[in-house]
């Protein structure tokens, strides 16, 4: 089975630090998610690409959050500086087409602890 | 945008139908309406997408009313590995192709023996 791999897996660090989160889509899907997921909130979208392109990042902080597809079988989620409040598990997925009515497929998140 | 809204937990025993609604009142016309489960560590998977009326797939069934304003996640007959937290998502069209996608709040499914 194709999957989306995320690294790293789990990562602690002090605030201030810059974190950066990475993810392999599954091969030929052409869009990407990133979320976000605490106790609190539940799961939250941050980001979406289609086609490499931003098309909604309305879900995340832009003073300190920035996401970006360098390549086709990568993107990034990067954190700078970090806050305790970022401490959270944050999920790439990837699908197909995006459209509402194709399942997205998720990576096993990378588990951040901001000290 | 409309928020989903799913029981916090349920228990079952095994072998027995289980059935988890949620609720998304303000659904629009062009929304699906998709159930993932996620196990502890892992992300969510995708267990069943339907439109309108019933959907069926191998696992679960998926139950949508005329005014689509609810849907049930019907698993028929649990065993222990079901035991996870599933998650209704409505996928929202939005404007110049662009889609918002809201998760309930998903539901501790716990099944005991």
């Amino acid at each position: 089975d194709a999957r989306v791999t995320q690294t790293p897996r789990h990562k602690v660090t002090e605030m201030g630090q810059e974190v950066t989160m990475r993810c392999q889509p599954i091969l030929g899907h052409n869009t990407v998610f990133w979320y976000r997921q605490t106790m609190m909130q539940g799961l939250e979208l941050l980001a979406y690409f289609r086609n490499r392109a931003p098309l909604d990042d309305s879900g995340m902080p832009k003073d300190r959050f920035s996401a970006e597809m360098p390549d086709a079988t990568l993107a990034t989620l990067k954190i700078q500086p970090s806050e305790p409040r970022d401490s959270a598990v944050y999920f790439c997925a990837s699908g197909p087409t995006g459209d509402g009515n194709q399942p997205q497929h998720f990576g096993d998140g990378t588990r951040l602890s901001i000290l | 945008l409309a928020k989903t809204t799913q029981p916090i937990s349920m228990d079952s025993y095994e072998g027995q139908e289980v059935n988890i609604t949620c609720s998304h009142n303000n659904i629009a016309t062009n929304d699906y309406i998709t159930w993932y489960q996620q196990f502890p560590s892992q992300g969510p998977r995708f267990i069943i997408q339907g439109y309108k009326t019933k959907v069926t797939n191998e696992v679960a069934s998926l139950f949508i009313p005329a005014d689509r304003k609810s849907s049930t996640l019907s698993l028929p007959r649990v065993s222990l590995s079901d035991t996870a937290v599933y998650y209704c998502l409505v996928g929202r069209g939005g404007t110049s192709g662009t889609y918002k996608y809201i998760f309930g709040t998903g539901t501790r499914l716990k099944v005991l023996a």
